[in-house]
């Protein structure tokens, strides 16, 4: 089945430490997108990458770095520069970019805790 | 600035019908997505629409008046299942998806 798998699911970072966020999807979509969630808040946008070997800042891209090597992955590095990086992590995808009818398909998220 | 609201959180009785109101005020529009995501899990597509009207899914409906700026999804028959957070996007000029801070729906028996 064609789907989005990302890992791991928790995860516990102490302060100070990097943390990397695997995404991988098998849908052969292009576009790629990861997402952070807070309680209250809408879906923030921090990255996104519409090819591979390109990817473009969204909302809140500070303290963050991706890279996109492979069609099929789009990992997120939560380095120690963010200030609150705990917060639900989801990562998405979708065929056609820059199109308004554009269904992300999402991974099933990853939950980081900082102690 | 960009902006969606909807309510934060609704109850409802098992079998009965909900409206799920959204309002927006964005730059542009390119269409309005519905995703309902149960609790600690990946959102999942309900809906899209870029026209006026209603759109119909079973017992999912989906509304749209762009002159408004207002959109409303509509379930009926009311499940226990249907309990999870149900999230408005509007897709603005630029073709960036703007999301609503989501209404949490809870069924009661």
């Amino acid at each position: 089945d064609g789907g989005i798998t990302q890992s791991p699911k928790y995860l516990f970072r102490k302060e100070g430490q990097n943390v990397t966020l695997s995404c991988e999807q098998n849908l052969n979509h292009d576009a790629m997108y990861w997402y952070r969630q807070d309680p209250g808040q809408g879906l923030r946008l921090i990255y996104y990458s519409q090819i591979v070997n390109d990817f473009q800042k969204g909302d809140i891209a500070e303290g963050y770095s991706v890279s996109r090597e492979k069609k099929e992955s789009f990992p997120l590095t939560v380095t120690s520069a963010q200030k609150n990086p705990t917060a639900f992590y989801l990562c998405a995808s979708s065929p056609s970019p820059g199109s308004g009818a554009n269904v992300l398909t999402f991974g099933a998220g990853s939950r980081l805790t900082v102690l | 600035g960009q902006n969606i609201d909807q309510p934060t959180e609704m109850t409802a009785t098992e079998g009965a019908i909900v409206q799920i109101n959204c309002t927006y005020q964005t730059s542009g529009f390119n269409g309005l997505f519905w995703y309902q995501q149960h609790a600690g899990e990946a959102p999942t597509f309900l809906s899209y629409n870029v026209l006026d009207g209603l759109e119909e899914k079973g017992r999912f409906s989906s509304f749209l008046s762009r002159s408004k700026g207002y959109s409303y999804l509509l379930l009926k028959e009311l499940q226990m299942k249907d309990s999870a957070s149900y999230l408005c996007a509007v897709v603005d000029s630029n073709y960036q998806l703007i999301w609503g801070a989501g209404t949490k729906l809870i069924i009661k028996p």
